[in-house]
């Protein structure tokens, strides 16, 4: 069974660009979750998508956004990026409320 | 809100040896699933072993287990004959039961374990 995919895994960007991460789950897995690993920060909870409907977001500005696609695949876009946006972006699925969710290799990206 | 708490920043064993992470959290919640997850330098997250809060035995897999004390709030891991292999980066996590938060997962701060040969 593959697992959490995402692409790419690294990005170089400077301030102001935008970006969009993907990520395919799990086949069967209809939940996408995603999360920033900053720096002294730790992880923290972006955004949680289930049935192509964004469901429930963390502490982050409207400039963090996505969208998931009908086959579960999901995006997630930065637009107008910061340096303190430097992180590595983890997508984790999961198939049944309460089940344990599975991580991809993230996407690192460097804002210079 | 929930908060979970990992107070040793850096941990080291020889290899064969046990060793112990702590982790400590924060709920008014009654029902919910507490995770280990690992992180080798090649990033990606593992799930290392999961303990629901309604189950009053702790939860074991292989080398892994856990000592899981409700009324304290304390969630440890232990590790057996531990291996190069184990050197990662290790979460503790906590996710509420039910629909409302739809599994979203709060991570304590990360418990780098070096393995020693």
């Amino acid at each position: 069974e593959a697992g959490v995919t995402q692409s790419p895994t690294h990005l170089i960007k400077t301030r102001g660009q935008q970006v969009t991460l993907r990520c395919s789950p799990i086949s069967g897995h209809t939940s996408v979750y995603w999360y920033q690993q900053a720096l002294g920060l730790g992880l923290q909870f972006l955004l949680w998508y289930d049935e192509g409907e964004e469901r429930n977001r963390g502490n982050f500005p409207p400039r963090f956004s996505g969208r998931q696609f009908p086959n579960y695949s999901s995006e997630l876009n930065v637009n107008a990026l910061e340096l303190e946006d430097s992180a590595l972006y983890l997508c984790a699925s999961r198939a049944v409320l309460n089940q344990p969710q599975h991580f991809g290799d993230g996407t690192r990206l460097s804002i210079l | 809100a929930q908060t979970v708490t990992q107070s040793q920043p850096e941990m080291s064993v020889q290899e064969a040896e046990t060793v112990t992470l702590s982790c400590t959290y924060d709920t008014s919640e009654s029902n919910y699933y507490l995770f280990w997850y690992k992180q080798p330098p090649s990033r990606q997250m593992i799930l290392v072993i999961r303990q629901e809060a309604y189950k009053q035995q702790n939860a074991t897999e292989n080398r892994f287990s856990v000592n899981f004390q409700k009324a304290a709030k304390s969630f440890s891991l232990k590790i057996s004959d531990s291996q190069l292999g184990d050197t990662a980066m290790y979460f503790c996590a906590f996710m509420k039961h039910g629909n409302n938060q739809g599994g979203k997962l709060i991570f304590g701060q990360g418990t780098e374990l070096s393995v020693k040969p």
